[in-house]
């Protein structure tokens, strides 16, 4: 069964701290990985795009790594700013047209 | 350059309704997708049109449908709502419709179905 699974659930830290957020997956075929942020009330908005043979992409304070072996994927947010409380959520592109998405981290970043 | 623009953001129906979303991509994008999002079920994918055809389905009923229009813009129905169609309907567009195009979200049209 194709599944998307992230890790915590929910995660609280406190402001200038580093983060890492998981994302396990059990996706065939496999075409790329995605991570999205959303804050409350709004759409997602694209952090990084990954395919089979990037190990690492990093956008500003975001990196992100994929280890296609083990079916792993993680964001890493170095000196967290008080704007990054949101949901962080990891997709899979499997094939040509279909998305599988995680249920998604809660992040709060306290002052 | 204006963003996906979702319309209406908010609306309430009762069971048995139907109710049409619409979502305008961003100008030069020919592919539009629909998402839905629920607390329980976090995102999942609805279909993905590319040029007026639907290239892609996920698993919901048949009560849910889309089209895409000449323009790119693209509407999408569920008829005899339940209580369970409750959620934030997302439409999202792409450039083109390759598989690490960059999908663009609009705000959602958020559905609350009694």
């Amino acid at each position: 069964k194709n599944q998307v699974e992230q890790s915590p659930q929910s995660l609280i830290i406190l402001e200038g701290k580093n983060c890492t957020l998981q994302c396990n997956y059990t996706v065939s075929p496999f075409s790329n990985l995605r991570w999205y942020k959303q804050d409350t009330g709004r759409g997602p908005v694209s952090l990084t795009i990954m395919t089979f043979s990037e190990n690492t992409k990093s956008n500003g304070r975001y990196t992100a790594t994929l280890d296609a072996d083990t079916k792993q994927s993680s964001l890493h947010i170095t000196a967290s700013q008080l704007s990054d409380s949101a949901s962080y959520i990891c997709v899979v592109r499997s094939g040509t047209y279909k998305y599988i998405f995680g249920t998604g981290t809660r992040l709060k970043v306290l002052a | 350059k204006a963003g996906v623009t979702q319309t209406p953001r908010y609306l309430i129906k009762t069971r048995g309704q139907q109710v049409t979303l619409s979502c305008s991509p961003i100008s030069g994008h020919r592919s539009v997708s629909w998402y839905q999002q629920t607390p329980g079920q976090g995102l999942q994918f609805l279909f993905e049109y590319f040029s007026e055809t639907q290239r892609n389905k996920g698993n919901f009923p048949g009560r849910f449908s889309g089209r895409q229009f000449s323009n790119s813009r693209s509407e999408m129905n569920v008829s005899t709502l339940e209580l369970g169609d409750s959620a934030l309907y997302l439409c999202a567009s792409s450039l083109v419709q390759t598989d690490t195009g960059e999908l663009f979200f609009g705000e959602g049209s958020r559905l609350t179905v009694l």
